[in-house]
């Protein structure tokens, strides 16, 4: 098993939809979890960064972290085509990220 | 404010030669900095990482090395590149042992025929 499970997807939204991204992973040591947003051909940079269960928002943009269930999610609201990217989950230990494999996101005008 | 560089952006090489990318890292001292692959369709696979001048921690067995001559330089090498070895690598740093995020450069696409 993996310590971190990402659906690769690919997913395909409606501009304007509600979007759910979410990964889970096995390893209960993990405190601190952080969405990454990659372009085609790009370097990921940081979109949310949590620290322990609870919830964060961004504009558009919502991470959960449920450390009981071991799942986090990403919401991103009012989905615009210029958010079709891959999403990458990671979590962090000992100064380490670990990775999902990535959400292909597609958002159609 | 902090900017990372990586070069060069994209490579072709052929199976046998030598290889050498380099990191380096803007506005920041003391960086820890990372090196990973990202094979097609796949998540990062972290290769090495650094805490400091010369010191490397090689997370899995390969035809790879890294090397950190300066503060903010990182270095990727190898003698002789396997088809394997093609793949997308990205370099990372994190500010310091106070946080857990990493930042990204921009990568190089790496071609080996």
């Amino acid at each position: 098993q993996k310590e971190v499970e990402q659906d690769p997807g690919p997913l395909s939204v409606p501009e304007g939809a509600i979007v759910s991204l979410n990964c889970t992973y096995s390893n209960s040591a993990f405190q601190y979890f952080m969405w990454y947003r990659q372009y085609s051909r790009k370097g990921p940079e940081l979109l949310m960064y949590t620290y322990s269960s609870g919830n964060k928002e961004d504009g558009r943009f919502t991470a959960q972290v449920d450390k009981s269930s071991k799942y986090i999610s990403l919401f991103i609201r009012d989905s615009q085509p210029s958010d079709s990217a891959t999403y990458l989950c990671a979590m962090s230990q000992g100064g380490k990220l670990i990775f999902g494999q990535g959400t292909e996101l597609s958002v159609k005008p | 404010s902090q900017t990372i560089h990586q070069w060069p952006a994209t490579l072709v090489q052929p199976v046998g030669s030598p290889l050498s990318l380099e990191c380096t890292v803007e506005g920041t001292s003391n960086p820890n900095l990372y090196w990973y692959r990202q094979a097609a369709g796949r998540g990062l696979q972290l290769l090495f990482y650094s805490v400091g001048i010369g010191q490397i921690s090689s997370e899995v067995p390969q035809n790879l090395s890294a090397s950190r001559p300066q503060d903010r330089q990182f270095i990727l090498s190898s003698k002789k590149l396997l088809l394997s070895d093609s793949g997308f690598y990205l370099c990372a740093w994190r500010p310091g042992r106070q946080q857990e995020t990493q930042y990204f450069g921009p990568g190089t696409r790496l071609l080996v025929l």
